[in-house]
């Protein structure tokens, strides 16, 4: 079975850190580009970063960059983003998900998730 | 960065209704247009990835339309289990960004 499992938040004081990981299963993780993908309280989804399959090519939302980093181990299939400097707003459930060319298009698409992991950024 | 809309917010209709669901990116982005559904407590589930091709396993009432800047995703006829979230999301250019997604309640 194809399958992403999350694993790492939890509650975090302002300014502190966090490293999450996200286990890959069930495809060839390392011929995949992965990203991390947030959500707020209540809110909408908001993509945070991508990595590329080989890790060379990374890329962040504005509103983390500097303070996370993105990083991949293909050869124990897993996904991490390191957190520092850690803020209220960045409060939210935190999933990966798999950046796939699904079907004969060649538009890309976030085909797989996984269930989430709750990050709290609280004093 | 390409920003998305989506209207209504918020919708709510009965089972069997047709419902339609709008998306606008604030520049073309040809058919690079995916939709998720979400439910509460639940990742994202893709739906229709490129505008308009349906992802495996997805029932055949929803179809997605358009290309350039405007973009729809129709459910034919509502079922019980779509009352969720539907987001839209452009895949043409970094940042990936999401639509604000629009809430489907039942009446």
């Amino acid at each position: 079975e194809v399958q992403l499992v999350e694993s790492g938040g939890g509650l975090v004081q302002p300014g502190g850190s966090l490293r999450l990981s996200c286990a890959a299963s069930g495809f060839t993780f390392s011929s995949y580009e992965m990203n991390w993908v947030r959500q707020a309280p209540g809110k909408g989804l908001e993509w945070v970063s991508y990595i590329s399959s080989s890790g060379s090519t990374i890329y962040y939302a504005d509103s983390v960059k500097g303070r996370f980093t993105i990083s991949r181990d293909n050869a124990k299939n897993s996904l991490y983003l390191q957190m520092n400097s850690l803020r209220a707003e960045d409060t939210a459930v935190y999933y990966c998900a798999r950046d796939a060319i699904v079907g004969a298009t060649s538009a890309p698409a976030f085909d797989i998730w996984g269930q989430g992991t709750m990050v709290t950024v609280s004093s | 960065d390409i920003q998305m809309t989506q209207s209504p917010s918020s919708l709510s209709a009965s089972v069997g209704d047709r419902v339609t669901i709008t998306c606008r990116a604030s520049q073309s982005i040809s058919s690079y247009l995916n939709w998720y559904q979400q439910k509460p407590g639940k990742a994202p589930k893709l739906l229709i990835y490129a505008a308009s091709s349906l992802q495996s396993g997805v029932p055949s009432r929803f179809s997605g339309s358009g290309s350039g800047t405007d973009f729809t995703l129709t459910i034919s006829s509502l079922q019980p289990e779509d009352f969720a979230t539907y987001y839209c999301q452009q895949s043409y250019s970094t940042p990936p960004h999401f639509g604000q997604g629009t809430k489907l309640e039942i009446k």
